[in-house]
């Protein structure tokens, strides 16, 4: 079953703006990832913000947290074309199985 | 490139056919990981080892199934009698638990069943 789900579905936007996907998740949570995956290839890990952190940076990623809402915001700035790509939030919840649990994605296009 | 490496990286085979998949997780990982991808959708978790055990099996892991990770190092994805409906990319991940819970993830394998 899927515990996230991100929004949008999809994506497009113009080089050099920013993109904001969104990801709402079920039940309290360890942390939260955010994946990206370029077609039909395997996921990179991007960023992990666990549930007593509010925001975290990394290069031109900023993610935020609200465990009150369940919610999560992935934001990349000045976008590039090599941006390009399948977007996934994951949840890390219960005991220590380190288990992840995906939403569907967003497809982010980066026209150049 | 994130260190796991999966083989084959395709596979076709018909219905009714066992089709077996490797995994080779980062040599330090104590934990690997399998999922399951389909089209349009997020990784679907179907099992794990912590070395060579096998902690946790999903009710999507049907008794045609089978996964195997012996000595802690490479693991084995079998499927037996293949549907069609197991047609889907199959991804492997590993991660160094407790230290990290980042999961580093293979290529993937994509099974088309005729």
């Amino acid at each position: 079953s899927q515990q996230g789900e991100e929004d949008p579905q999809a994506l497009s936007i113009q080089e050099g703006e920013n993109a904001t996907m969104n990801c709402s998740y079920k039940t309290s949570i360890n942390n939260l990832q955010w994946y990206r995956q370029n077609s039909g290839r395997g996921l990179v890990h991007l960023i992990l913000i666990r549930s007593n952190e509010r925001e975290k940076h990394s290069g031109r990623l900023r993610v935020t947290l609200d465990t009150s809402k369940k919610s999560s915001s992935l934001l990349i700035t000045a976008s590039r074309a090599a941006d390009t790509a399948s977007y996934f939030c994951a949840t890390e919840s219960g005991g220590s199985n380190y288990k992840l649990t995906f939403g569907k994605g967003t497809l982010l296009t980066v026209n150049p | 490139d994130t260190g796991v490496s999966q083989d084959p990286r395709h596979k076709i085979t018909k219905r009714g056919q066992n089709v077996t998949f490797r995994c080779d997780p980062i040599s330090e990982h104590n934990r690997l990981y399998w999922y399951r991808q389909t089209l349009g959708q997020g990784p679907e978790f179907l099992t794990y080892f912590q070395n060579e055990a096998q902690l946790e099996k999903s009710r999507l892991l049907s008794d045609r199934f089978s996964a195997e990770r012996p000595k802690g190092s490479f693991s084995t994805l079998e499927i037996q009698r293949t549907e069609q409906g197991d047609s889907a990319m199959y991804l492997c991940a590993s991660s160094l638990v407790p230290r990290y819970n980042e999961q580093f993830f293979g290529p993937g394998t994509r099974l088309t069943v005729l």
